[in-house]
């Protein structure tokens, strides 16, 4: 089993929606949860930050962490043809610098 | 404050020969990361080094050397490129989360 996994998509939704992206990993020692958004031909950028169960709002974006079911997933309201890009998730142990990413969703915001 | 630089951007090889991907960070982290990424694979990591004089091997370093220069430099080295290596590679530094680069996409034929 890999260690972290995501619905590779490609989504496609219409300007406006509620996009869910989801995520689940297998080790219980993973304490940190980010996304990255990547557009085409760039790097990826941090988008969410967190380290609890629960959510984290920051503008249109809600990061929610479920630890007993190892489950993480990022909302995005009102989407923008500007959202369009690849989401990957990742995750880190407390005490180890390593990062282990999620292979990314590819999504689509349809004017 | 340019963040994470990579150079060159581009760069097409024929199996067997070498070259050096060059990584430079201006924002005084320790970490440094070197990754791969392939459609469908994700970001894979080839090596790290989480301070200045050590380095230590990924998920996918065969193949691969690096070098950590100093603070501001970490270099990825392929000795004897091979077809298997033609990806996207991306370098990163970290203070509490990673920042990356634009990447360098190399083709190895």
């Amino acid at each position: 089993q890999k260690e972290v996994e995501q619905d590779p998509g490609p989504l496609s939704v219409p300007e406006g929606a509620i996009v869910s992206l989801n995520c689940t990993y297998s080790n219980s020692a993973f304490q940190y949860f980010m996304w990255y958004r990547q557009y085409s031909r760039k790097g990826p950028e941090l988008l969410m930050y967190t380290y609890s169960s629960g959510n984290k709002e920051d503008g249109r974006f809600t990061a929610q962490v479920d630890k007993s079911s190892k489950y993480i997933s990022l909302f995005i309201r009102d989407s923008q043809p500007s959202d369009s890009a690849t989401y990957l998730c990742a995750i880190r142990e407390t005490s180890y610098d390593k990062v282990i990413f999620g292979p990314g969703t590819s999504l689509s915001v349809i004017p | 404050n340019a963040g994470v630089t990579q150079t060159p951007k581009f760069q097409v090889l024929k199996t067997g020969q070498s070259m050096t991907l060059q990584c430079a960070q201006d924002m005084n982290h320790n970490s440094m990361y070197w990754y791969r990424q392939d459609p469908g694979m994700g970001l894979r990591l080839i090596y790290y080094s989480a301070s200045e004089g050590t380095t230590d091997k990924g998920e996918v370093p065969n193949g691969y050397n690096v070098s950590r220069l100093n603070k501001r430099e970490f270099s990825l080295r392929l000795e004897s490129a091979a077809p298997s290596q033609t990806s996207v590679y991306f370098c990163a530094s970290k203070d509490y989360e990673q920042y990356f680069g634009p990447g360098t996409r190399l083709t190895v034929t």
